[in-house]
């Protein structure tokens, strides 16, 4: 059973370009999160999404960020107009289909390493 | 709102040595919680989680006791390993906002030497 996908695994971009990132759950996980990873920081929550849902979106900027998780195909963080200060690493992680009041483990990608020039 | 402190590191120690990582928590409720370990290059991977008060998680020598009167979850291990050498979050869901979203500390690096 493949693990969390992410890709690409580094992406160097300019300043005002767009960078896409992608990540695909493992099988059968319908829940994806998105974190960021500052240097020399801890990470810190942007978005849960469900297929075709943003369920918590309270950690995402308000401008430039956006994500979505398609019926079919990878769940897609975008990041329009990249500033240096959006130079981090970004993990996407996935869980299972969680049942209330449980905690389900959130599997987490080997993460894309945005570099802003 | 939530949040999780960890000691600082870099931790460094000799092979065989007795670990322990300090983490503490503010959350309201109660919240599960969790450790994770990230190798250079790599993504987390879950060490070990516990989800009610006076719980032990343990995995891989690796152990921590929820302790709700004290609000931490420390990491212990009672030898370790040059293949130990990571960096360690601590991490907590409170299971609020419809999902699990993890608040994390900062991390505490761990390096071992021979």
């Amino acid at each position: 059973n493949a693990g969390v996908m992410q890709n690409p695994r580094h992406l160097v971009r300019r300043r005002g370009q767009e960078a896409r990132l992608r990540c695909s759950p493992m099988k059968g996980h319908s829940h994806v999160y998105w974190y960021r990873q500052l240097p020399e920081e801890g990470l810190k929550f942007m978005v849960y999404l469900q297929k075709e849902n943003i369920i918590d979106e309270s950690g995402m900027p308000k401008e430039r960020f956006s994500a979505e998780f398609p019926k079919e195909g990878p769940s897609i963080l975008r990041i329009q107009q990249v500033v240096r200060g959006d130079s981090a690493a970004y993990f996407c992680a996935s869980s299972p289909r969680q049942l209330a009041g449980t905690t389900d483990t959130q599997y987490f990608g080997p993460g894309t390493r945005l570099t802003v020039l | 709102g939530d949040s999780v402190t960890q000691m600082e590191g870099p931790v460094t120690l000799s092979e065989e040595a007795f670990l322990t990582i300090n983490c503490t928590y503010t959350a309201t409720g109660y919240p599960s919680l969790f450790w994770y370990v990230q190798y250079p290059g790599e993504g987390l991977q879950l060490l070990l989680k516990a989800t009610k008060a006076d719980d032990k998680g343990s995995n891989k020598g690796f152990e921590a006791t929820y302790r709700k009167e004290t609000t931490s979850f420390h990491l212990e291990k009672g030898s370790v390993q040059v293949s130990d050498s990571a960096v360690y979050f601590c991490a907590l869901s409170d299971g609020k906002g419809g999902g699990n979203k993890l608040t994390f500390g900062t991390g505490t690096q761990l390096k071992v030497e021979l």
